[in-house]
């Protein structure tokens, strides 16, 4: 079994600030998934990676696959961006279906003051 | 608006009800999902569909009761429920089934509380 261990669990920052999450699990993946959850439920899906970087406006996403850990960042972080940001591993998948693992960590609340 | 619609967004019912929660998806996906969120605890993924055919039951009850008549539909069929099932339900969609890249689009949620 996957285990997916996010920090901070609580992270709260000043409007502009540079924002990092991490992520880190014990075995070996296919792929990392970044969520953002907004208060109400809603889910948006940030990113899908399985390896290096990836960019999108002020968030980017790292992967090191050697030492199993992801981070988040945000820069210039605004109030918007106040959320719970999850990671979720995927530990395979073959046409049989029968290794399809996706392990969610605990979720990291961010606020963002203005 | 992800594209993926969830209908109700909240239900109350008694633990002797039956009910279904509807899932539809507008973006000509082929991988449809069922995730459970309870309150304090990670989500957890219930059920994979890719082209109406269900490739994962993560050990999910049997009062729990899938089904995707197509490929932009997904039901849940709840019956004999407990109130510890009591949480958000998300639906989501893919192109593919979950590998590499293949980014998941979440419905908003239905609301389920078990009286």
């Amino acid at each position: 079994k996957n285990e997916v261990e996010q920090s901070p669990q609580n992270l709260t920052a000043q409007e502009g600030e540079f924002i990092t999450i991490n992520c880190s699990y014990s075995v070996g993946i296919s792929a990392l998934h970044w969520l953002q959850q907004h208060p109400g439920g809603g889910i948006v899906s940030l990113f899908m990676l399985s390896s290096g970087k990836k960019k999108h406006g002020r968030l980017i996403a790292t992967i090191n696959i050697q030492e199993k850990h992801s981070s988040l960042h945000i820069t210039a972080s605004h109030p918007r961006d106040s959320a719970v940001y999850i990671c979720a591993v995927l530990n395979g998948w073959d046409s049989g279906g029968s290794n399809y693992k996706l392990t969610f960590g605990k979720g990291t609340l961010l606020t963002v003051n203005p | 608006e992800t594209g993926v619609t969830q209908t109700p967004r909240h239900l109350v019912m008694g633990m002797t009800n039956k009910k279904s929660l509807k899932c539809e998806q507008h973006l000509g996906h082929n991988a449809m999902y069922w995730y459970k969120q309870s309150a304090k605890k990670p989500l957890e993924l219930m059920f994979v569909y890719s082209l109406e055919e269900r490739v994962e039951n993560n050990s999910v009850p049997s009062r729990f009761s899938p089904e995707c008549p197509n490929s932009s539909h997904l039901f849940l069929h709840l019956h004999t429920l407990q109130p510890e099932d009591s949480a958000l339900y998300l639906c989501a969609s893919s192109q593919e089934v979950l590998a590499g890249d293949n980014e998941q689009f979440f419905g908003p949620g239905t609301r389920l509380t078990v009286l």
